[in-house]
């Protein structure tokens, strides 16, 4: 089945660079949209941005520039990083597949889901 | 800073109903775009439940149903099992800049 995992430090220091991976199984890497996803107890669920192999990628525009995504097609991963960090962005970070999209159209969701990896920045 | 608003929290006693409401706006749910829903237990990840407003994935049983309309829609869980006890967090997609892919506030139910 599809399966996602999260790698990358578990804290950062304040005004550094979070730098996370997901590595993909299970299914190929270039037929699908993948996101990143955050969870943290003040803002609960926040979608980061998303990345198709195409190179395209769309972000949360609250997160402003902060955001750069990359994805290695060979290593069937694809990466986040996070600039300027602040404490505000300690968070259960996640790395899924979606959205969808298909002769059909959008489908806005997302599944599977990694396991998730807590950052701390301090 | 969620968009969808969700109940904190409902309870059931096993094999009752329970409904989950999720309220948006005329950016989001009220824009006729779908609303999906994820189940996160304890400890583990969000996972996809209904999809595209009453859709379920593989694997999830027929106890679990969505509906939508107008601005709001709901969850619905029937014949509620101890199992079920877990985070539900509906979520849409917004054409206002508060980002494309919003998620609800999230509710705690208890069985």
């Amino acid at each position: 089945q599809v399966q996602l995992q999260e790698s990358g430090p578990g804290l950062v220091k304040p005004s550094e660079t979070l730098s996370l991976t997901c590595v993909v199984s299970g299914t190929s890497i270039s037929n699908y949209y993948w996101s990143w996803i955050r969870q943290s107890a003040g803002k609960g669920l926040e979608w980061i941005g998303r990345i198709y192999i195409s190179g395209s990628t769309t972000h949360n525009p609250s997160l402003r520039s902060r955001v750069t995504m990359s994805l290695d097609m060979s290593k069937k991963q694809f990466s986040l990083k996070l600039s300027s960090v602040t404490a505000a962005d300690t968070a259960v970070y996640y790395c899924a597949r979606g959205p969808f999209y298909d002769r059909s159209g959008w489908g806005h969701y997302f599944g599977p889901w990694g396991q998730g990896i807590p950052v701390s920045v301090s | 800073q969620s968009v969808l608003t969700q109940p904190p929290s409902v309870s059931g006693a096993p094999g009752q109903r329970v409904t989950i409401s999720c309220t948006g706006s005329g950016s989001n749910i009220g824009a006729n775009f779908d609303v999906h829903w994820y189940q996160q237990l304890p400890g583990t990840a969000p996972k996809l439940l209904i999809y595209d407003n009453n859709n379920r994935p593989s694997g999830v049983p027929g106890r679990f149903s969505g509906s939508k309309s107008g601005t709001s829609a709901s969850l619905a869980i029937t014949g509620l099992r101890t199992e079920d006890e877990a985070d539900y967090y509906c979520q849409s997609y917004d054409t206002n800049l508060s980002g494309s892919y919003v998620f609800g506030t999230g509710t705690k139910v208890t069985v």
